[in-house]
């Protein structure tokens, strides 16, 4: 089935530096719909960005992502990290040809320090 | 616009006991699922609906768990007999059925249930 891989699971950075957290995705579904969800301590996931797009850079709130279908990777980045963005963010995938069903990466806590 | 409700916010049983956990989509949203979040992990699909239609039930427990959505608006999950393992936070999400555009989930606030 349908699968979403985030290899870190605690990245800690300093405030100002730049953040890439992975994602790559296995499907057999051609046209595969790509999520970065964002969690704050005790809230519910909100969506950051998404893309279908093939090679298209996505931007959302100084976050950018784009889909390689080649690579089967939606990595997420920010070129100056801010305390603020200390959260947990999960890669997510879907496919109208899968029915829309949603599958979600087991997420990075993300952790800006001073 | 209202966004998704969910209830109650937290629950604590006994292992046996049973729970049931209320969801109500945002208006017009004919997708509904639950997922769940044990601690530091991420949501897990448990059930997902399309009007009163169950499209994907595979991850759900069905000895002991359920899912409704009689009139394809406001849902329900059951645990009839909770385990310690059922220890988690319970998501209900709701989006619009698209074609040709990645639709967005909505996340409630979640039903946090601890099982002793």
């Amino acid at each position: 089935g349908d699968s979403v891989t985030q290899t870190e699971g605690l990245v800690t950075l300093t405030e100002g530096l730049p953040v890439m957290l992975n994602c790559t995705y296995q499907t057999i579904y051609s046209n595969p719909f790509l999520f970065w969800y964002v969690q704050h301590l005790n809230e519910s996931p909100r969506l950051l960005l998404k893309s279908f797009t093939d090679n298209k850079r996505t931007e959302h709130q100084g976050f950018h992502a784009t889909l390689h279908k080649s690579s089967s990777s939606f990595h997420l980045q920010k070129s100056s990290a801010q305390l603020s963005d200390s959260a947990l963010y999960y890669c997510a995938l879907t496919s109208h040809t899968n029915a829309y069903k949603v599958i979600f990466g087991k997420g990075t806590h993300l952790h800006v320090l001073p | 616009e209202a966004g998704v409700t969910q209830s109650p916010r937290y629950a604590v049983l006994q292992e046996g006991q049973a729970v049931s956990f209320w969801c109500d989509p945002i208006s017009g949203h004919d997708t509904l699922y639950w997922y769940q979040q044990p601690r530091d992990q991420g949501p897990q699909l448990l059930v997902y609906f399309r009007d009163e239609a169950v499209i994907d039930n595979s991850q759900l427990p069905s000895d002991r768990f359920s899912a409704v959505r009689p009139k394809g608006t406001n849902s329900t999950l059951k645990i009839q007999s909770a385990k310690q393992g059922d220890t988690a936070t319970y998501l209900c999400a709701s989006s619009r059925w698209g074609a040709r555009s990645a639709e967005t989930l909505y996340f409630g606030s979640g039903t946090r249930l601890t099982v002793l």
